[in-house]
This record gives C-alpha cells, structure tokens and sequence, in this order.
C-alpha cells in the first residue's frame, strides 16, 4: 500500500522569498515520486519527478526535490518565489506493478504575495 | 501531440439526466484513467485502464456510474442518472507505461466541469 501526506493545505509566501511545500510518503516497494502543478481552471501539469537515479531532482520553473528515503520525505522548493507559482501543487507516489497509477496528496495551494 | 483531449469541457444538466464525458487519450498511450476533482474530496481515481481492459474500478461511486474504452484512442464516463453531488471536475489521464513500471509520466486532459442542478 501507498501514501501519501501532504503537510500544510496552504502556504503563503512572498514574492523572492523561498518555497518549501512538504511531503512525506509512505510505500511498501521501492517508490517513484512525482509533483504536479495546477494552476487555476487547468489540469494537472507534470513539474518533475524521482525514479531512482539522483535524489536531488530538478524540474521545471526552477523547482527542485530532493528524495530523502530515510526521512521519507519528497520536499519541493524553489529558491525565490514569482508571483506566477501560485497554484495548487500535488505529490504522488507509484511504485510497484501499478500500470502507471498514482496516489496523491491532498494537495497545498502556494500563494505568493507581492 | 494535441495531448490528453476532453469534451465537453463545460456540461451544465438537470438532476436524472444521463451525462457522458469523452476521452481521447495521447496517441500511443496504453493506460488511461479518469479522476474526479471536489473541494472537499480533492482527487479522486475513479477508474484506470490498461490496453483498454479496467484494471480497478474501485474507486466509482456506484453504480450510476459506468467507463468503457471501446478502442485505444477513446473513453467515456457516464453518470446515469446524475445527481448534485456529482458536480465536480472530471480529469482524464494517460501514460505509456514502458519499462520500469511507475517511471513514466501520466499526462492530464483540461478536465470537464460538470454541473449537475
């Protein structure tokens, strides 16, 4: 069984400042980790993800994760925040013979404040 | 790749009337799953897919509820009868799952809002 825990449902930063969005998970098999952004009215948007090679990850729009296995935990940041980040961010986890299927966080929504 | 298609994106129905979403996943793309989105429940699968075949549908509600994926290129989800609670967004999804499993990457449709009065 998977899961996942996102810590914070909102976080609010200002404008340069950095963003730390929290996840923990949890997997019974080797896991794969995955942020998705949305932003308002769009569906979900791939930002980057782990698969066992490096553990620090960098993605898209100058965030960044790092995989820490015996924290369990999959932190995204970003080290200055633009007002364009604000959106709703979501952490996944699959591992396993899962055909692709996800189980995601509840999601935290980033305001970012001028 | 047009990627991940959805339509209607915006369906507005009456209580008991019978609402189908349509699907075209990216071509070439053998998993397909349909999710549901609330304020209150935030996303949920419903039901996934692999060449065609529903592998879980544990996720669907009940029974007024019902996929098929006839071919590789095409889904639908109907909700019959619906229901308020079932205003929601609906999000399709799908991946080329190739290799290791759980590395690749499930790309979203722009989801439909449904609004059930």
């Amino acid at each position: 069984a998977q899961s996942v825990t996102q810590l914070g449902s909102h976080v609010s930063v200002s404008e340069g400042a950095l963003v730390l969005l929290r996840c923990n998970y949890s997997s019974s098999v080797p896991p794969y980790l995955f942020w998705y952004v949305q932003y308002p009215n769009q569906g979900l948007q791939l930002l980057l993800k782990y698969t066992s090679a490096a553990t620090l990850v960098k993605g898209i729009n100058g965030f960044e994760a790092e995989f820490k296995k015996s924290e369990t935990s999959f932190h995204l940041t970003k080290p200055s925040a633009h007002m364009s980040d604000a959106a709703e961010y979501f952490c996944a986890v699959t591992g396993g013979t899962s055909y692709g299927k996800l189980t995601f966080g509840q999601g935290t929504i980033l305001t970012v404040h001028p | 790749d047009a990627g991940v298609i959805q339509s209607p994106r915006h369906e507005v129905t009456e209580m008991g009337q019978e609402v189908t979403l349509r699907c075209k996943p990216i071509s070439g793309h053998n998993s397909l799953f349909w999710y549901r989105q609330t304020m209150m429940r935030g996303l949920e699968l419903l039901i996934y897919f692999n060449n065609n075949v529903p592998i879980d549908d544990s996720g669907m509600p009940e029974d007024r509820f019902s996929a098929k994926m006839p071919n590789a290129s095409f889904s639908t989800l109907k909700i019959q009868p619906s229901e308020p609670r079932d205003s929601a967004v609906y999000f399709c999804a799908s991946i080329l799952t190739r290799g290791a499993a759980g590395t690749d990457t499930q790309y979203f449709g722009p989801g439909t809002r449904l609004t059930v009065l």
